[in-house]
């Protein structure tokens, strides 16, 4: 089982609509979950990390966090075309270190 | 800042070349990575360090070396290139004071193709 999973996509969104993106992960242990968005060709940057239960907002972007189904989530409300980009789901395991997922490709159509 | 910064950007090698990819960072951040990303893949640790004299595997290390002199420079070594280690290569760092989270900053990444 792989360490952490998502949907490869591409998922297409119309502009204005809520993107959700979503993430699972094997490592009950796991406390640190992370968004990271890499537009092609160039490294990934930083959207937001959740620790705790629940929702995290910030801005345009919502992260969820649901510890016991293992799951995290990202949601982008109000989707421009400049949100088309692949969205990398990483989360912290017991060694420390970032496990990437494989990332969901995210197309807004104007 | 300049952040993270590599070199080179783009490099073709053929096989059993060797080279070293640079990775130099200037937040003073203690932690440093090397990751590899795959096209249509995510990224994959290769080596990380937590401090200069330091160093670790991660989940895909064979056939390269690191090693961790100063805090600022982390390089990656590849001694006898194959074409499978065509791939993009990422250095990260990270401050990692102790909390359970952590940003890893990225640098614009190094496009090796081995033929």
């Amino acid at each position: 089982q792989k360490e952490v999973e998502q949907n490869s996509g591409p998922l297409s969104v119309p502009e204005g609509a809520i993107a959700s993106l979503n993430c699972t992960y094997s490592d009950r242990g796991s406390q640190s979950f992370f968004w990271y968005r890499q537009y092609s060709g160039k490294s990934p940057e930083l959207i937001m990390f959740i620790y705790s239960n629940g929702d995290k907002e910030d801005g345009r972007f919502t992260a969820q966090l649901n510890k016991a189904s293992q799951y995290v989530s990202l949601l982008i409300r109000d989707s421009q075309p400049s949100d088309s980009a692949t969205y990398l789901c990483a989360v912290v395991t017991g060694a420390n270190n970032l496990f990437f997922g494989t990332g969901t490709r995210l197309t807004v159509i104007p | 800042n300049a952040g993270v910064t590599q070199t080179p950007k783009f490099r073709i090698l053929k096989i059993g070349q060797s080279m070293t990819l640079q990775c130099t960072q200037d937040m003073n951040h203690n932690y440093m990575y090397w990751y590899r990303q795959d096209p249509g893949m995510g990224l994959k640790l290769i080596y990380y360090s937590v401090g200069a004299g330091i160093t670790d595997k991660g989940e895909v290390p064979n056939g390269y070396n690191v090693s961790r002199s100063t805090t600022e420079d982390f390089p990656l070594r590849l001694e006898l290139a194959a074409p499978s280690q065509t791939s993009v290569y990422f250095c990260a760092s990270s401050h990692r004071a102790g909390a359970s989270t952590d940003t890893q900053y990225f640098g614009p990444g190094t496009r090796l193709t081995v033929l």
